[in-house]
């Protein structure tokens, strides 16, 4: 059973560009949340979404950003018109029940998308 | 507002010395509260997690957590430090609700370990 698959790893794009960010949750996790790691800080939350549905987006910026996790594919993080400080590292993690409400349950991280923008 | 402290940004200990890393949070309800470690370029990898019950949590590589609620703590504990244990920590909080499950974490601690 494969992890969590964020591709690509690294990713370059110049200031006014489009950065789309892929991550595939692990087989049978319905549940995707994407973190975003600035350097030196923790990360920060900023989408939760189910199948089809963004169900938290309280961590978003208001502007550039979306997300979308459809039916079928994995979830898309889009940034729209990158600028230098959206240079980060974007982590994706999913989980087979919501939250983390049970002891069985687990969010996954995946290896993260580097975005340096130039 | 829920929130997470790691209070020390750097810890050097030698190997095979013991250490430990602080958490304190902040949470109104009872807390979910995790350890994750994350090597450089990668992902986060859980190391352990206390929802309820036994407040001395087991967790994978060695480590062992303690809640303490009276003191909002979270500490993570080693006995005896590996090289390889060199890595940077994360504690965190999760915050639930109907609609969220999201996870708030602390600013990390990045951990040296001496030869």
């Amino acid at each position: 059973n494969a992890g969590v698959m964020q591709n690509p790893r690294h990713l370059v794009r110049r200031r006014g560009q489009e950065a789309r960010l892929r991550c595939s949750p692990m087989k049978g996790h319905s549940h995707v949340y994407w973190y975003r790691q600035l350097p030196e800080e923790g990360l920060k939350f900023m989408v939760y979404l189910q199948k089809e549905n963004i169900i938290d987006e309280s961590g978003m910026p208001k502007e550039r950003f979306s997300a979308e996790f459809p039916k079928e594919g994995p979830s898309i993080l889009r940034i729209q018109q990158v600028v230098r400080g959206d240079s980060a590292a974007y982590f994706c993690a999913s989980s087979l029940l919501p939250g983390q409400s049970t002891k069985d349950t687990e969010a996954f991280f995946g290896q993260g998308t580097r975005l340096t923008v130039v | 507002a829920q929130s997470v402290t790691q209070p020390d940004i750097h810890i050097t200990v030698s190997e095979g010395a013991s250490l430990e890393l602080r958490c304190n949070y902040s949470y109104g309800a009872t807390p979910y509260l995790f350890w994750y470690v994350q090597s450089p370029g990668q992902g986060l990898q859980l190391l352990l997690k206390y929802f309820s019950g036994d407040t001395l949590v087991q967790g994978i590589k060695g480590f062992e957590a303690e809640f303490k609620r009276s003191q909002s703590s979270f500490n993570l504990r080693k006995p005896s430090v590996h090289w390889s244990d060199a890595a940077e920590y994360f504690c965190a909080v999760a915050q639930f609700s109907s609609n969220t499950g999201k996870l708030i974490f602390g600013q990390g601690t990045t951990l040296q370990v001496k030869p």
